[in-house]
């Protein structure tokens, strides 16, 4: 079936650092979404992207797609305490049914 | 205020009970679906609906039913629920199938034994 892959698992960082997190399908994307999930909270939706190439930005947060749309990614510049979360992709195929990545748990050091 | 609520929140329960967990949305959307949540393997998607009467199997739909009588309403049934059952659910509406954001309720968490 369908799959997105979102690599690392775990991002361990230096408050400042900048932090990047990726999502692979091996087939052909409608669209992307990205969320954001606290610690014992709900998904939270950032951004979606639907174009080819696509380029979004959102204050230290830029979201890219690819231009074959197969692949996304996520980057955090200067990261903050309040970036501590679990990011995660959802790749839609056909516009009604969405793929999670596993999520990447980042983890920010004061 | 906009929201998605679920109930219950937590729920104990044993192998073969049937149970409904309900799902409702104030936001007038179209689209509704239901996640199972596992640690290791994000959210997978268990079943949606892009309108009254209309739903669709997602990527695990074994052991669960759901029905879309009235728009604002998405319950999920478990007609027999067995231990692998076991997690953390969320329902979700976005204003449109595959457009937009969707905004998740609170979640349920279930516990078979």
């Amino acid at each position: 079936g369908q799959q997105v892959m979102q690599i690392p698992q775990y991002q361990h960082v230096q408050e400042g650092e900048d932090f990047t997190t990726y999502c692979n399908s091996s087939t052909t994307l409608s669209n992307i979404q990205w969320y954001k999930q606290r610690p014992g909270g709900h998904p939270v939706f950032l951004i979606q992207l639907v174009k080819s190439g696509e380029v979004k930005k959102q204050k230290r947060l830029t979201f890219q797609f690819g231009e074959a749309k197969k692949n996304s990614s996520l980057h955090i510049t200067a990261t903050q305490t309040t970036d501590v979360g679990t990011y995660f992709c959802a790749g839609d195929y056909n516009f009604n049914k969405f793929y999670f990545g596993s999520g990447t748990k980042l983890n920010v050091k004061p | 205020e906009a929201q998605v609520t679920q109930n219950p929140r937590y729920l104990i329960t044993v192998t073969g009970k049937k149970l409904t967990v309900t799902c409702s949305q104030n936001m007038n959307h179209e689209y509704m679906s239901w996640y199972r949540q596992d640690p290791g393997l994000g959210l997978r998607q268990i079943y949606y609906s892009m309108n009254v009467e209309v739903t669709d199997k997602g990527d695990v739909p074994e052991g669960y039913k759901v029905s879309r009588k009235e728009k604002r309403n998405f319950p999920l049934i478990l007609e027999s629920p067995s231990p692998n059952q076991t997690s953390l659910y969320f329902c979700a509406s976005s204003l449109s199938s595959g457009v937009g954001a969707q905004y998740f309720g609170p979640g349920t968490r279930l516990l078979v034994l």
